[in-house]
């Protein structure tokens, strides 16, 4: 099994950018979500979903756009990158009410210039 | 408004000693809590857990203590190996199934 597959593992992005950061599961899992991880703030939630066609915002939303059209994939994207938005990005899937099966992808380091 | 709060930043501990990690909650309403462990450049990984009918959970070293009328969260490592130096994090499951966590901890466990 592959898991939580996250792509790209690195990308640098010039302010105003925009761009996707995939996530992909392979063990039919209905909840998923995006986290970042900044120094001093821990992990924070940014957008979750409970299902295909399900999201809901997290607790910095703001600057991130997501959809969940199959129970696979939950792409995240950033539609002007600015340099606050530089962070490690993690993606992490569970099944639905099992509060400590979540798996976490290996993340996405992102800097903004 | 952070619900979740891990307030030491780092803790040092001497291999072979007890290493006590610690988190504060705000809301009583919470009734599933978490701990993650994290190495760099990896996702974090599923350690333990606790629901808010038990005070205290165990897997092996590590042993988690729920006290409710303090909404206080602490996660024992005894004895801390080095391998146990890694970030720590709480978290809590709010809704049906939202996972919220501090700002972590930092355990260096020291030979």
């Amino acid at each position: 099994n592959a898991g939580v597959t996250q792509t790209p593992k690195f990308q640098v992005l010039k302010t105003g950018q925009s761009m996707t950061l995939q996530c992909a599961q392979d063990m039919n899992h209905e909840y998923m979500s995006w986290y970042r991880q900044d120094p001093g703030m821990g992990l924070r939630l940014i957008h979750y979903s409970v299902g295909a066609g399900i999201t809901d915002q997290g607790e910095v939303p703001n600057g991130y756009n997501v959809s969940r059209s199959t129970t696979e994939d939950f792409p995240l994207r950033l539609l002007s990158a600015a340099p606050s938005q530089t962070s490690v990005y993690f993606c992490a899937s569970s099944p639905f009410r099992q509060y400590y099966g979540y798996t976490f992808g290996s993340g996405t380091r992102l800097t903004v210039v | 408004d952070q619900q979740v709060k891990q307030n030491s930043p780092s803790l040092s501990v001497q291999e072979g000693r007890i290493s006590i990690l610690n988190c504060d909650y705000t809301n009583s309403m919470f009734d599933y809590f978490l701990w993650y462990k994290k190495y760099p450049a990896e996702g974090p990984t599923f350690l333990i857990s606790i629901s808010s009918i038990k005070d205290k959970n165990e897997d092996g070293r590590f042993t988690v203590f729920l006290n409710k009328s303090a909404k206080h969260l602490s996660l024992h490592i005894v004895p801390s190996q080095p391998g146990d130096s890694a970030v720590y994090f709480c978290g809590i499951i709010q809704g049906a199934q939202k996972l919220v966590f501090g700002q972590g901890t930092r355990l260096t466990i020291n030979p």
